[in-house]
Formats: C-alpha cells, structure tokens, sequence
C-alpha cells in the first residue's frame, strides 16, 4: 500500500540553526501539506501547496518557514531559524485531490530544538 | 525541557464492548469532517470520513453521526479491540478548494482485555 514518508524521524538542532525536513508524499497525489503537533497537544495546520504554490498557510507558517517541491518526488519544509517553540511533531501529508478526499499522513518528524 | 501539554479526555472500556468517541466542531460552514487514529509515535491514521450533507456513515465496525444542529460528531466503534486503544481526532474542513483540516483536541481510548 502506498504511503507517505519522511526523514529524518527525529532532527535535534540547536536554536538559531536552520533545518530541513523531508517528504516523499504518495505518487500520483498531488496536493500536499505540513502540520505540526507540540508534545500532547492538537495536530495544527502550517501550509498547503498545489502546483508548486502555496494555497494556503496559517498564522503559525511565518517568514521563517517556507517549502519546496525540488523535484518530481520530495516535498520539503525549511525552518530558517529555529526557535525552542519550534520543537513538534512535523508531519507531511498528500491528497489526490482537494475537496472532500483524505489525506494521508506520514511518520512524522520529532523536532527538537535546544 | 518539555511543555505540558493538554489532558486529553480518556474512555476506557473492556474488550468487546462498544465505544462511543464525541467530538465539538467549531466552525459550522465546515462540510467536511474525519476522524483519525493516532497510536503513539505515529502520524494520523484515516478511520472514516462524512460530508455535511450526510448525518450517519458506516464503515467496518465504526460509524461516524453527524448533528449539524449542535455542531456534534460522534465515533462509534463496535466491538472494541485492543488495537483500538490510542488517540482519535476529529477534524473539520470547508472544502473551498484546498483543503485545511482543523483538529480537535483528541480522546484516547483505553482498551482493557
């Protein structure tokens, strides 16, 4: 069954550091997305791309963040510099298509920023 | 070190009984809305989806209710399992063309043999 995968499963950084995180969403999908989830709380929305674009970002996604689509297969969240509430689970998810259709969620990464 | 995070809400039941998971949405021009399974150091796991224009959808031992009128969600699943035990979000969406999914807070489910 195809899924969605993400490297590394955990990033140690220091503050001020930048840091990539990686994913290889489900092939033929091509709506993509970021979320994180601070330790024991929500998963929240950071971003959604779409034809090598962002659709739409929430208020958390600030000029720190950004993402990319470098090739046919890797989709990629950058932190410019870390900040210790930067610390979450980044996970990266990808549709087929936008509306009413789910989503499917990788492992997560385990960012921890000292 | 670590934040504190919230104290998710817990139902625990015995194996083979039947659970009911609520859940409060917020936004009511959300029509779109999923719940997901989340074991523990794992990402969101799809369990089953309904749109607004449904008020009751079934899958393999789970059904999802819907009250638009309350704004209300509800999981239920059927003869609970050990492997059932983890946390379960809802999440709402307004499908405007690009989907964002805002998650609730989640409730684990304990699951006693």
């Amino acid at each position: 069954e195809p899924e969605v995968t993400q490297t590394p499963s955990h990033q140690v950084t220091q503050m001020g550091q930048e840091v990539i995180l990686r994913c290889v969403p489900i092939s033929n999908h091509l709506y993509f997305y970021w979320y994180r989830q601070i330790l024991g709380q929500k998963v929240e929305f950071l971003v959604s791309f779409y034809n090598n674009e962002i659709s739409e970002k929430s208020e958390i996604f600030d000029d720190q963040f950004s993402v990319e689509r470098p090739d046919g297969s890797n989709f990629t969240l950058k932190i410019r510099s870390t900040k210790l509430e930067d610390s979450a689970m980044y996970f990266c998810a990808s549709s087929e298509i936008a509306d009413y259709n789910e989503q499917f969620f990788g492992p997560g990464t385990r960012l921890t920023v000292l | 070190g670590e934040s504190v995070g919230l104290h998710l809400p817990t139902l625990s039941v015995q194996e083979g009984d039947n659970s009911i998971i609520n859940c409060a949405y917020s936004n009511s021009a959300s029509d779109y809305f999923i719940w997901y399974k989340q074991e523990s150091g794992k990402g969101p796991q799809f369990i089953i989806d309904i749109r607004s224009n449904m008020d009751k959808r079934q899958g393999q031992r789970v059904t999802v209710l819907l009250n638009k009128t309350v704004k209300h969600l509800s999981l239920q699943i059927a003869a609970t399992q050990p492997g059932d035990s983890a946390v379960y979000f809802c999440a709402e969406a307004m499908n405007t063309g690009f989907q964002k999914l805002v998650f609730g807070t989640g409730t684990r489910l304990l699951v006693s043999p």
